[in-house]
């Protein structure tokens, strides 16, 4: 479909090893955040990249917590040593430019997420 | 800082039941204020917003008023249906990045 695509669906790992999240925004949507949720904790934010602009890492809990965005369009979610407490759905979303009134609409777009399990 | 507290669910309802989902905000100046819904196994999708005080966002039934005196954003439905059947987030965004802080949801059952 034509809707925010994240893989892998489901995750499990064993601590201390790392782990890649992708996710495939929509066409055209150049703002992508990505937030955590986890049991009884609501959604976090991590991350937002808009265009070419330096991304906002400021909802990022540790250093070992990383996230890029290639061609301004796929991005990945890149936990090293994973721990326990990193045991969440990532969620990603998608919007258009705040310049073009999208982001501003509060309107954005959510993938299905990714359930990562640490052991 | 900015925040939002919802009402600690679930909250599980007869069909036709009337619901109300209280949400409260805490921010500096004015935030636009969102309601979300997740409906089992798919994505976040926006439910209603409001960008301004006394604006009543509406869609499928449901409606909430942005009270600024109140700092409140309440989600009502006079007469839910099983299909209203979700995990149900308020949200706010101070800034025109759509940076939303969003509330820990509300489940709602509705049963038959």
């Amino acid at each position: 479909g034509a809707g925010v695509s994240q893989s892998p669906s489901n995750k499990v790992t064993e601590k201390g090893k790392d782990v890649e999240l992708r996710c495939d925004p929509i066409s055209g949507h150049t703002a992508l955040y990505w937030y955590r949720q986890s049991l009884g904790q609501g959604l976090e934010f991590l991350i937002y990249f808009q265009g070419n602009s330096a991304p906002d890492k400021s909802g990022l809990p540790s250093d070992r917590f990383s996230a890029e965005r290639t061609g301004g369009s796929v991005s990945t979610l890149t936990i090293q040593r994973t721990q326990q407490e990193d045991s969440a759905v990532y969620l990603c979303a998608s919007s258009l430019a705040p310049t073009l009134g999208g982001s501003i609409t509060g309107e954005l777009f959510f993938g299905e997420g990714s359930r990562l399990t640490v052991l | 800082g900015n925040s939002v507290t919802q009402m600690e669910g679930p909250v599980t309802l007869s069909e036709e039941a009337f619901l109300t989902i209280n949400c409260t905000y805490t921010a500096t100046g004015y935030p636009s204020l969102f309601w979300y819904v997740q409906y089992p196994g798919e994505g976040l999708q926006l439910l209603l917003k409001a960008t301004k005080a006394d604006d009543k966002g509406s869609n499928k039934g449901f409606e909430a008023t942005y009270r600024k005196e109140t700092t409140s954003f309440h989600l009502e439905k006079g007469s839910v249906q099983v299909s209203d059947s979700a995990v149900y987030f308020c949200a706010l965004s101070r800034s025109n990045t759509g940076k939303l802080i969003f509330g820990q949801g509300t489940t709602l059952q509705v049963k038959p």
